[in-house]
């Protein structure tokens, strides 16, 4: 069974600096979806940005980048120039490209509470 | 465009008491799921479905029933509430059960049994 794995429980960062969220997966299958997603205080869950295996291209989003070691199955999340909206829970999640099952479902890490300091 | 909509927001229940979360959605969306959101352990799958009139269980399916009449509606039902099931709960859809589709999650509902 595949599982994520987010090592670092609470972040800190200063406003306008850089940081870097870990996360680690394990899984035997070749091809699958990893996703960044936020969770602010008001609870609701935000997709961030989500990079497809099969491309070797790290996928960006505006200020949002991730650095996708497939061989080591990394897939860190790095913020730059770091906002006070940026805090939030953050999650990395795997999801199968298999079809059958419970398709589409999401699995998620433990998540990592940022936090910006201004 | 409304998107995914959870009621209530926050919810109390005794132990063995029953209700329904609801969630409905706008999107024409076939995809359909329910997760539930713990400290320290993410978000896991209890149910979900692919389309009206099927649906089928994920990891953390005891205790809770669901049904799909219609494409908008997905409710989840607790018969007999346990304190083990104090969560946040999470709808989400997506426009069909392809893993390209991005999934869409409502604001959350916030259930404390006592």
């Amino acid at each position: 069974a595949q599982t994520v794995t987010q090592s670092q429980p609470e972040m800190s960062v200063q406003e306008a600096e850089t940081v870097t969220l870990s996360c680690t997966y394990d899984t035997s299958e070749s091809d699958y979806y990893l996703f960044w997603y936020k969770q602010p205080p008001s609870r609701q869950m935000i997709l961030v940005i989500r990079q497809e295996a099969y491309k070797q291209q790290n996928a960006t989003e505006n200020r949002f980048s991730v650095n996708f070691q497939k061989a080591a199955k990394s897939f860190s999340l790095k913020i730059s120039d770091s906002q006070l909206g940026d805090a939030a829970m953050y999650f990395c999640a795997y999801r199968s490209t298999l079809y059958g099952g419970a398709t589409n479902k999401l699995i998620f890490g433990t998540g990592t509470l940022l936090a910006v300091q201004p | 465009n409304a998107g995914v909509t959870q009621t209530p927001k926050f919810q109390v229940l005794k132990t063995g008491q029953s209700m329904t979360l609801q969630c409905a959605q706008d999107m024409n969306h076939e995809y359909m799921s329910w997760y539930r959101q713990d400290p320290g352990m993410g978000l896991r799958l209890i149910h979900y479905s692919v389309g009206a009139g099927i649906t089928d269980q994920g990891e953390v399916p005891n205790g809770y029933n669901v049904s799909r009449s219609t494409t908008e509606d997905f409710p989840l039902r607790l018969l007999s509430a346990a304190p083990s099931q104090t969560s946040v709960y999470f709808c989400a859809s997506s426009r069909d059960f392809s893993t390209s589709s991005p999934l869409h999650f409502g604001n959350g509902t916030r259930l404390t049994v006592t």
